[in-house]
């Protein structure tokens, strides 16, 4: 069965701080790996990566994916208040009735003044 | 580009009967739209996958005659929820792909329900 782990489960920091949201991966025929950000509604999508080593980036975010270790990760420099979110990592697998997209549980951050 | 809508935003109902959600691809062709759930503080959940013509694929545990899916256009599919139950109450949302890309998926708004 098809896993995704993220680290840590919330956290909360304060205005111009970097965070460093972690998410690992078990899936059978991986595809790619999505970043998705939820505030009060439906998850809005910021990355998609494929490739081993190549820094997606985004303003004040950037994600990069090892496939070798299964994980990625996803930076915030600089954090607003409007940075606070569930930040949700997702990744799609390729099963016999096509692609799967499977979520882990999220990253709750809190920005702070 | 790449707008999802959901109606309605928010429903309450009594428990037994049953509610009807509708997700749209506004400006872009769907062949493929998806079905989440959400519980409060929980991940989103894959319910099923919906094809445009034909029969949608739900996952392990999602029974198949309490949530109807319809796919009957390339922008448009419904969730339907049959004698809905308290714990039916949840945030449900679909997301639609756009034709022949799978990877980039675009998310509706969701759709709170409220069984009382």
């Amino acid at each position: 069965e098809d896993k995704v782990v993220q680290s840590p489960l919330s956290l909360v920091v304060h205005e111009g701080d970097t965070v460093t949201l972690n998410c690992s991966y078990e899936v059978t025929n991986f595809r790619s790996l999505l970043w998705y950000k939820q505030e009060k509604k439906a998850p809005t999508f910021l990355f998609m990566l494929t490739s081993s080593g190549i820094e997606k980036k985004s303003g004040r975010l950037s994600s990069i994916l090892d496939k070798k270790e299964l994980f990625s990760i996803l930076n915030i420099t600089a954090t607003q208040t409007g940075d606070s979110a569930v930040y949700l990592c997702a990744v799609v697998g390729l099963t016999g009735g096509g692609n799967k997209l499977t979520f882990g549980t999220g990253t709750q951050l809190k920005v702070e003044l | 580009g790449a707008v999802v809508s959901q109606h309605p935003s928010w429903v309450i109902c009594k428990s037994g009967t049953s509610v009807k959600i509708e997700c749209r691809s506004l400006d872009f062709q769907a062949t493929t739209m998806f079905w989440y759930r959400q519980f409060p503080k929980q991940s989103l959940m894959l319910m099923a996958t919906s094809n445009e013509g034909s029969k949608a694929t739900y996952e392990q545990g999602v029974e198949k005659d309490k949530f109807l899916i319809n796919h009957a256009s390339l922008t448009l599919s419904t969730l339907t929820v049959t004698s809905a139950h308290p714990e039916d109450s949840s945030f449900y949302i679909c997301s639609a792909g756009l034709a022949g890309d799978y990877y980039e998926q675009y998310f509706g708004p969701g759709t709170r329900l409220t069984v009382t």
